[in-house]
């Protein structure tokens, strides 16, 4: 099966800026999304397709796919984006499976 | 309103059986591929299953291949998961969600407990 690895957590002070990594074999071919999940709620999709935005989230958050390694990247941190983030694709290679990444907690210090 | 909405979960004995369903509204049901995606407490998502817009094809993950099965009910709206053979690591918060291959639409989740 696929296996999307990304580190347990980041921490980063209020207005710099955030990257958390996602890597798998040949993510590259793949398209990456990226959810946002705050204590208690249900998760939020804020970059889908490697880059792309839903309508109303911030364009503070990017998302990159590129030398192995796919980017979420928060610029502007503000203490309402700590939350754990999740990537995740859509195998549809192999078995149809829907595969998510560890996920990172954001602390904001 | 644009939204889903869980329900169904509950406190289970293991080994037996239970039905969780999902209410869509405010969209063109028909026209999503479905899902249900779950979390144990405390530890990350995990997709479970999945289901084509015409109910023709149907996905799971290994860990509940045999044991659950989706459902859809295009004309009321409505996306099932019933869950057979309960187990203890079984026990989590199982959200509904659409889309294709990423998750635009979440519903709030239901707590499914499996403990004797």
């Amino acid at each position: 099966s696929y296996v999307l690895t990304q580190p347990p957590s980041v921490s980063v002070a209020p207005g710099q800026t955030a990257r958390i990594t996602c890597g798998g074999n040949n993510i590259g071919s793949k398209s990456v999304h990226w959810y946002q999940q705050r204590p208690g709620q249900a998760p939020v999709l804020v970059v889908f397709d490697d880059s792309d935005r839903p309508s109303g989230i911030p364009d503070r958050f990017s998302g990159s796919n590129s030398g192995g390694t796919a980017t979420l990247t928060i610029t502007n941190v503000e203490a309402g984006d700590e939350a754990d983030y999740y990537c995740q694709v859509w195998d549809s290679i192999t078995d149809h499976w829907g595969v998510f990444g560890g996920g990172t907690k954001l602390t904001v210090l | 309103q644009v939204q889903l909405v869980e329900s169904g979960g509950g406190v289970v004995q293991p080994g037996r059986s239970l039905s969780l369903s999902c209410a869509a509204s405010g969209f063109t049901f028909n026209t999503f591929r479905l899902h249900w995606v779950r979390q144990a407490p405390g530890k990350g998502l995990e997709w479970v299953a999945c289901i084509s817009t015409d109910e023709s094809k149907t996905f799971y993950a290994d860990s509940v291949r045999g044991r659950f099965s989706i459902s859809r009910d295009n004309s009321r709206h409505t996306l099932h998961l019933q869950m057979t053979s309960l187990r203890p690591d079984d026990t989590a918060v199982y959200y509904c969600a659409r889309g294709w291959a990423e998750f635009d639409l979440w519903g709030q989740g239901t707590l499914v407990t499996v403990s004797s």
